[in-house]
């Protein structure tokens, strides 16, 4: 059964660092590429960005300056850091598993923006 | 970026008559391959979006017959037939053939 759950902070402050976990179980990250992708309150779907199953990246260029993305594949752990958060990066963030589409997607963590 | 631009529905729909859901791309999804590089998903309310349909009209694992996908190049859509309570939600397009991945707005889906 493949599960996938996010974790992060909840509130972060503007100007400062977002980081988020990625747990999966059921499926190989040296097999399976993770993707992030987040959705502001009653908005549609933004993908932030992509690790590849041999560690390779791809980021949304919009958001590429702020974004990293990485893993430990020993923990079947997947890490988002964003870095100079606004007030408009409040959102419900996702991680989802597939290459071309997203087969298994995380029950999201919710990352409020604010002093 | 390609842009992808839903159609809305004229809710409410009622149970048990069909609805289409229209999605347009600006670059044709159609690859040299013969695929066309489509996506489509359920967001039910409260919940994580579900793979519906992908390479515009095969059906996900698990996923009704009810749910069938169609296009062109740069038109799409998405049809249910015989709508019933749990296909509410907000329906959206996805295309895979250029990054960054983009998605549609959505089209929201209420049952009468």
């Amino acid at each position: 059964q493949v599960q996938l759950k996010e974790s992060g902070p909840g509130l972060v402050q503007p100007s400062q660092t977002l980081s988020l976990t990625c747990t999966v179980s059921g499926l190989s990250l040296t097999s399976n590429s993770i993707n992030w992708i987040r959705q502001p309150p009653g908005k549609g779907l933004e993908w932030m960005g992509v690790i590849w199953s041999n560690g390779g990246t791809d980021y949304n260029s919009a958001i590429k300056s702020r974004l990293s993305i990485s893993r430990d594949t020993s923990k079947s752990q997947v890490f988002l850091k964003m870095n100079s958060l606004q007030t408009e990066d409040t959102a419900m963030y996702f991680c989802a598993s597939g290459n071309w589409w997203f087969a298994y997607w995380g029950q999201g963590t919710l990352v409020t923006v604010s002093s | 970026d390609v842009v992808m631009t839903q159609g809305a529905l004229p809710n409410p729909v009622p149970s048990g008559e069909s609805a289409s859901i229209t999605c347009q791309s600006s670059k044709s999804l159609l690859h040299s391959n013969g695929k066309t590089y489509l996506n489509w998903y359920l967001q039910r309310p409260g919940q994580s979006p579900q793979l519906l349909i992908y390479w515009m009209s095969t059906r996900a694992s698990g996923v009704s017959d009810r749910f069938s996908g169609s296009g062109s190049g740069t038109d799409f859509t998405l049809k249910i037939s015989s709508v019933e309570a749990e296909d509410v939600g907000v329906y959206y397009c996805q295309q895979f053939l250029d990054y960054p991945r983009t998605f549609g707005g959505g089209t929201k889906l209420e049952l009468k």
